[in-house]
């Protein structure tokens, strides 16, 4: 079962524009996770946010956090055709223990 | 990748064979991970171990085994593969393995059942 799940789905944009994508979560966390996967690659660790925070950033990055909607946005922002990758949430929560789980993620292919 | 290496890289199988994918990791990380991954399922957690020798179920674990001899590999093994197990298997590691820590992911097995 999938704790997260992102929209949408895909995501096409140009090069300098940003991208946001949103990921919707079904019980209550704790902290939730951002990564990015570049094709025939590992997931990489983008940026965490705690339950109690509500807004986040590092470098072109802005994650928020809403928990009353459970729900989170990635904002990346003067997007470089070099973000080009698949993005996922990943969210724990009581009934997960401690294991992280992961949404399906959002593909998003910027155009240079 | 850091320091994480899985093997083989890519692999064909028939149904019915055994197979089992190693992770080896240089980071002396406590927690190791085997995912898999799924056009439409994301990543789904297979079995996970938080030390030597101790190793518990995740997610989709029906079909998996996994062994842990060393801190710095992680084996997982398909004793009888199906065509339903044809994926990408990725393994990860974590210092802690709580939900705040970071997880680091090696480059991915992908593994065709025929």
């Amino acid at each position: 079962s999938q704790q997260g799940e992102e929209d949408p789905q895909a995501l096409s944009i140009q090069e300098g524009e940003n991208a946001t994508m949103n990921c919707s979560y079904k019980t209550s966390i704790n902290n939730l996770q951002w990564y990015r996967q570049n094709s025939g690659r590992g997931l990489v660790h983008l940026i965490l946010i705690r339950s109690n925070e509500r807004e986040k950033h590092s470098g072109r990055l802005r994650v928020t956090l809403d928990t009353s909607k459970k729900s989170s946005s990635l904002l990346i922002t003067a997007s470089r055709a070099a973000d080009t990758a698949s993005y996922f949430c990943a969210t724990d929560g009581m009934e997960y223990g401690n294991k992280l789980v992961f949404g399906a993620g959002t593909i998003l292919r910027v155009k240079s | 990748d850091a320091g994480i290496t899985q093997s083989p890289r890519h692999k064909v199988t028939e149904t019915g064979t055994p197979v089992t994918l190693r992770c080896h990791q240089t980071e002396n990380h406590r927690y190791m991970y085997w995912y898999r991954q799924d056009p439409g399922h994301g990543l789904r957690l297979i079995h996970y171990s938080y030390g030597v020798k101790d190793t518990d179920k995740g997610e989709v674990s029906d079909g998996y085994s996994v062994s842990r001899s060393k801190t710095e590999d992680f084996l997982l093994t398909l004793e009888s593969a199906t065509s339903s197990q044809t994926s990408v298997y990725f393994c990860a590691i974590s210092l802690q393995g709580t939900s705040t820590d970071t997880q680091y992911f090696g480059p991915g097995t992908r593994l065709t059942v025929l």
